[in-house]
């Protein structure tokens, strides 16, 4: 089963530029969590929020939760070629499986 | 970190065989360790719960006795695909939490890229 839809489902930019991906939920959540994969590879942990927080930087990423809208963006800003990946939200309740989202392919040139 | 190794990272094999993967928490005990298939250009689903010492809890349309999981100890579960087929071929990734850290990160295996030929 799938819990989130992001969109856009692909979005492509240039260096430099400000990409934001939007994430939206079913059920209510214990966090949501954003996950990088690149073509082929394993998936890369970015960043958690739980659900009593409202937003969350690390470098150059800012997610933000809405819990009444049942979703969240991630705005990676000044995008480089290397951030050139699938990028999917998930969610859990307590000590459950992460239900992920279809995902938004992102593609950045220089 | 927490580190959570999968084991083979690829594999290919010929059609009606059987392939094992296997998935260990590295520096942590997990009850409970979940399994994923991705489909190219897709997103992951859910396969199974992986529970330690009791039965899998298989998610809707995955057949059980072709995906069999045993989860025999709290650092170890393993995935048989059994007589596989061309429609099998996917990547194959495990999940796992550390059970003493409720609410935090859930730790990936690199994944398993399985080709039946």
């Amino acid at each position: 089963s799938q819990q989130g839809e992001e969109d856009p489902q692909a979005l492509s930019i240039q260096e430099g530029e400000n990409a934001t991906m939007n994430c939206s939920y079913k059920t209510s959540i214990n966090n949501l969590q954003w996950y990088r994969q690149n073509s082929g590879r394993g998936l890369v942990h970015l960043i958690l929020i739980r659900s009593n927080e409202r937003e969350k930087h690390s470098g150059r990423l800012r997610v933000t939760l809405d819990t009444s809208k049942k979703s969240s963006s991630l705005l990676i800003t000044a995008s480089r070629a290397a951030d050139t990946a699938s990028y999917f939200c998930a969610t859990s309740q307590a000590g459950t499986a992460l239900i992920f989202g279809k995902g938004t392919t992102l593609s950045v040139s220089s | 970190g927490a580190v959570v190794s999968q084991h083979p990272s690829r594999v290919i094999c010929k059609s009606g065989t059987s392939v094992k993967i296997e998935c260990r928490s590295l520096d942590f005990q997990a009850t409970t360790m979940f399994w994923y298939r991705q489909f190219p250009k897709q997103s992951l689903m859910l396969m199974a719960t992986s529970n330690e010492g009791s039965k899998a809890t298989y998610e809707q349309g995955v057949e059980k006795d072709k995906f069999l999981i045993n989860h025999a100890s709290l650092t170890l579960s393993t995935l048989t695909v059994t007589s596989a087929h061309p429609e099998d071929s996917s990547f194959y990734i495990c999940s796992a939490r550390d059970q003493r850290r409720d609410n935090t990160e859930a730790f990936f295996g690199q994944g398993t890229r399985l080709t039946v030929v």
